[in-house]
């Protein structure tokens, strides 16, 4: 069975703060990562993906991949109140179906 | 802009009817899902379908049934609804190694 386990939270930050969401996952076959944001009520959106080892960045937003350790980590940097929303991970194998985690609530208090 | 759209944002209907999801996306992808989303249990997957005429069952299956007649179209039928599908449908879309694209969800209540 495949497990992505990532803590609910809710992970509260203050306004301008870094966040950090984990994520494990326990196929060591794993090979393609990916970061979702859903706000309550709304569909889920990719906002990052990651394939390598390291780190990844885009704009406030960094992806961390540790193949080894098999966590993926998501950094939200200067966190905007805009930014509080449920963020799911989802972990591919060698199929094209991904594994979701239950998401970790962030909330991004002023 | 890609889009994934479902037929309906919010849908109430009565146990027992026959009722029918659509799901169209506009990005030629080959891959199509049907997920449902509830409070504690996060993301199940119910059916999907990597080519047209082509369906897998998911996770929970029992209860829908789906069709992909076309590429661009994925429906979930729900052959006799219950209570017990109360919930939030979201149809996604992708390509193989990709991420999801999801339609805006269909929140569905079964009275």
């Amino acid at each position: 069975q495949k497990e992505v386990e990532q803590n609910s939270g809710p992970l509260s930050v203050p306004e301008g703060a870094i966040a950090s969401l984990n994520c494990t996952y326990s196929d060591r076959g794993s090979q393609s990562f990916f970061w979702y944001r859903q706000y309550s009520g709304k569909s889920p959106e990719l906002i990052m993906f990651i394939y390598s080892n390291g780190d990844k960045e885009d704009g406030r937003f960094t992806a961390q991949l540790n193949k080894a350790s098999q966590y993926v980590s998501l950094l939200i940097r200067d966190s905007q109140p805009s930014d509080s929303a449920t963020y799911l991970c989802a972990v591919k194998g060698g199929s094209y179906i991904p594994t979701f985690g239950r998401g970790t609530s962030l909330i991004v208090h002023p | 802009d890609v889009k994934v759209t479902q037929s309906s944002r919010y849908l109430v209907k009565r146990t027992g009817e026959k009722v029918f999801l659509e799901c169209v996306q506009d990005m030629d992808h080959e891959n199509m899902f049907w997920y449902r989303q509830d409070p504690g249990l996060g993301l199940r997957l119910i059916y999907f379908s990597y080519d047209v005429k082509m369906k897998e069952k998911g996770d929970i299956p029992e209860g829908y049934s789906v069709s992909r007649e076309k590429k661009e179209r994925f429906s979930l039928i729900l052959e006799s609804a219950s209570t017990n599908q109360t919930s939030m449908y979201l149809c996604a879309s992708s390509l193989s190694l990709s991420g999801y694209t999801f339609g805006s969800g269909t929140r569905l209540t079964v009275v």
